[in-house]
């Protein structure tokens, strides 16, 4: 079955630098990408998506970029803020029945 | 729009005794989905539902898990008898339809810690 794994486990920046997550996948049919944004005692929040037929998408600050020649996809975000600092997962799902699998995660913590 | 609602948030009891959790999705999303996360974890699926159909529980751990949705909307997610490695938030999840990336809403959780 499909495998995502996700680096570094845990990310530390100053304010306003940039941040770079980076996860791989294993199954050449997933063709579907979203990054997920979890708070503490909360529920995973979609933050950004990208789908196969596109190489890199953008909103403000976060971009998210594929290679699928490679089974690489990775999170940017720029000018990070405190409130960027939460645990964030990759994930990976083929066409047909939506099912998700996650990567392990990275916590990110924005020093100001 | 009102989220996924889940209850209890938190929940503690000893191995072996049982367990359910409830789950109500985003009004009509046809989809709905239970996830376990284990600490230092992402989400696993434990069963997917299209309206009160499973579509994919190859994950689920039957001999003690069970889940339901009788009439589409709600469902409930049960443990009998818990395990100690049974110790980890329960998401429930929903989506519009099946199929074609559509997005997953996720409720807060229920954590469960098993002594």
């Amino acid at each position: 079955g499909e495998n995502v794994e996700q680096h570094p486990s845990t990310l530390s920046v100053q304010e306003g630098d940039s941040a770079v997550i980076k996860c791989t996948y294993s199954d050449s049919a997933s063709n579907y990408f979203p990054w997920y944004k979890q708070e503490l005692g909360k529920g995973p929040q979609l933050i950004i998506d990208i789908r196969s037929n596109v190489g890199e998408k953008k909103d403000q600050r976060i971009a998210v970029t594929l290679n699928k020649t490679a089974k690489h996809f990775s999170l940017h975000i720029t000018e990070t803020q405190p409130e960027d600092s939460a645990v964030y997962f990759c994930a990976s799902s083929m066409e047909y029945g939506n099912k998700l699998v996650f990567g392990a995660g990275t916590i990110l913590r924005v020093k100001s | 729009e009102a989220g996924v609602a889940q209850s209890p948030r938190y929940k503690i009891i000893e191995k072996r005794q049982s367990v359910a959790f409830w789950c109500n999705p985003i009004s009509g999303h046809a989809t709905l989905y239970w996830y376990q996360q284990i600490l230092g974890q992402g989400p696993k699926l434990l069963i997917q539902f299209q309206n009160n159909g499973v579509v994919d529980d190859s994950q689920l751990p039957k001999d003690r898990f069970s889940a339901e949705r009788l009439k589409g909307v709600d469902s409930t997610l049960k443990i009998q008898p818990a395990k100690l490695e049974d110790s980890a938030v329960y998401l429930c999840a929903s989506s519009l339809l099946a199929g074609l990336q559509e997005t997953q809403y996720f409720g807060p959780g229920t954590r469960l810690l098993v002594l």
